[in-house]
């Protein structure tokens, strides 16, 4: 399987604090993505980043891409109680075939 | 625009019976893929299409069909539904243009096959 991990599994954070979560894959890619999954519902895309970019920003989401550790990592700042959801990283190989996606992270932020 | 539909939202099958997930998009996307969703597994790609007419295995397609006579129906066919086959399943869809990136995915699908 060409299926990334994510990693932690899970995290449990305090409203006001960052969380971090952090994505590996297997093979060079196009571009890497991150989509949010609240409970029962289908997945929205959050954030892409392309193989020649190391940082990309958007509000309060920072994503980083280091591609010689064929690695990625999500960060989420003052986190609020309604970011609770799964977070997945897709890897793009080639921008002509389908996403890829890891097996997601769990954030749970306690109010 | 309605982005991805998919209907049912809910199904209840018996082992070795038959249906079909619909999906369907309206923003003219040329690349559509089925998704299932199992508990600590991720997303698992089962089949996709690059446009109408073409369409190509992923990663589990054991047990699945799928044609694509339009650019926007996409169905997905349980041929002998299996209680293996109990899961969410997600209809995604992008463009083809450079650049566009972006996947967008419909509601999903709940299936129990009992």
């Amino acid at each position: 399987s060409q299926q990334g991990e994510e990693d932690p599994q899970a995290l449990s954070i305090q409203e006001g604090e960052n969380a971090t979560m952090n994505c590996s894959y297997k093979t060079s890619i196009n571009n890497l993505q991150w989509y949010r999954q609240n409970s029962g519902r289908g997945l929205v895309h959050l954030i892409l980043i392309r193989s020649n970019e190391r940082e990309k920003h958007s509000g309060r989401l920072r994503v980083t891409l280091d591609t010689s550790k064929k690695s990625s990592s999500l960060l989420i700042t003052a986190s609020r109680a309604a970011d609770t959801a799964s977070y997945f990283c897709a890897t793009d190989y080639s921008g002509n075939t389908p996403l890829v996606f890891g097996k997601g992270t769990r954030l749970s932020v306690i109010a | 625009n309605a982005g991805v539909t998919q209907t049912p939202k809910f199904q209840v099958l018996k082992t070795g019976q038959s249906m079909t997930l619909q999906c369907a998009q309206d923003m003219n996307h040329e690349y559509m893929s089925w998704y299932r969703q199992d508990p600590g597994m991720g997303l698992r790609l089962i089949h996709y299409s690059v446009g109408a007419g073409i369409t190509d295995q992923g990663e589990v397609p054991n047990g699945y069909n799928v044609s694509r006579s339009t650019t926007e129906d996409f169905p997905l066919r349980l041929l002998s539904a299996a209680p293996s086959q109990t899961s969410v399943y997600f209809c995604a869809s992008r463009s083809r243009q450079w650049g566009s990136y972006e996947q967008y995915f419909g509601p999903g699908t709940r299936l129990t096959v009992t």
